[in-house]
């Protein structure tokens, strides 16, 4: 089954410092990888996605991921926080299942930014 | 070019009723994507439709179904509703390209409420 893990529910970071919201998946075949964001009473936003290629992407807004097959991570980073940074990450796979693309969506980081 | 658009944004119902929600894509986009967010369950996947027909379908139960139109607009429908179905509804748009792995848009969402 596919399967989608993220194992803090909220991330405290000071601003100016180097964040890290943690994503592990699980998926039968090549992963198609996403992180959103979702800042109060919004819908989503696209930050970036992996498909193949080199396994660091780069996002908007300052945000990156790399992709560690052999661990079945995708973490999400950026180098130095904002308070404006603050916001419900998700993480979601997108993978063929049965014959469909299949997408999973974690439970969501709560990122808090501290002044 | 404009969002997703859902309409409406708020809605309250009673127990028993129903509801329709509707879904305006990106234009050009063909697939629609419909997912229902709580507190306690997260982001889940209810149905995708792509040129009027569904291709994909969550666990969810009978009473919730959708429809595409013509013009790729998507509405979903939640019969004889139960409190538990108060979440935020989000609809989804993506291009669908041969070969392509698509990216999702999402509109703000339509909070129901189910007294």
């Amino acid at each position: 089954a596919q399967s989608v893990a993220q194992p803090e529910d909220q991330v405290n970071v000071a601003e100016g410092n180097p964040l890290t919201v943690k994503c592990t998946y699980s998926v039968s075949g090549n992963p198609y990888l996403f992180w959103y964001v979702q800042y109060p009473n919004r819908g989503l936003q696209f930050l970036l996605k992996y498909i193949t290629g080199d396994n660091l992407v780069k996002g908007s807004y300052g945000f990156e991921a790399e992709f560690n097959k052999s661990q079945t991570s995708f973490h999400l980073k950026k180098p130095s926080a904002l308070v404006s940074d603050s916001a419900l990450y998700f993480c979601a796979v997108r993978a063929a299942s049965g014959g469909y693309q299949k997408v999973t969506f974690g439970i969501g980081t709560k990122l808090q930014v501290i002044p | 070019k404009a969002g997703v658009t859902q309409t409406p944004r708020y809605l309250i119902k009673t127990r028993g009723q129903q509801v329709t929600l509707s879904c305006s894509p990106i234009s050009g986009h063909r697939s629609v994507s419909w997912y229902q967010q709580t507190p306690g369950q997260g982001l889940q996947f209810l149905f995708e439709y792509f040129s009027e027909t569904q291709r994909n379908k969550g666990n969810f139960p009978g009473r919730f179904s959708g429809r595409q139109f013509s013009n790729s607009r998507s509405e979903m429908n939640v019969s004889t509703l139960e409190l538990g179905d108060s979440a935020l509804y989000l609809c989804a748009s993506s291009l669908v390209l041969a070969g392509e792995v698509e990216t999702q848009y999402f509109g703000p969402g339509t909070r129901l409420l189910v007294l």
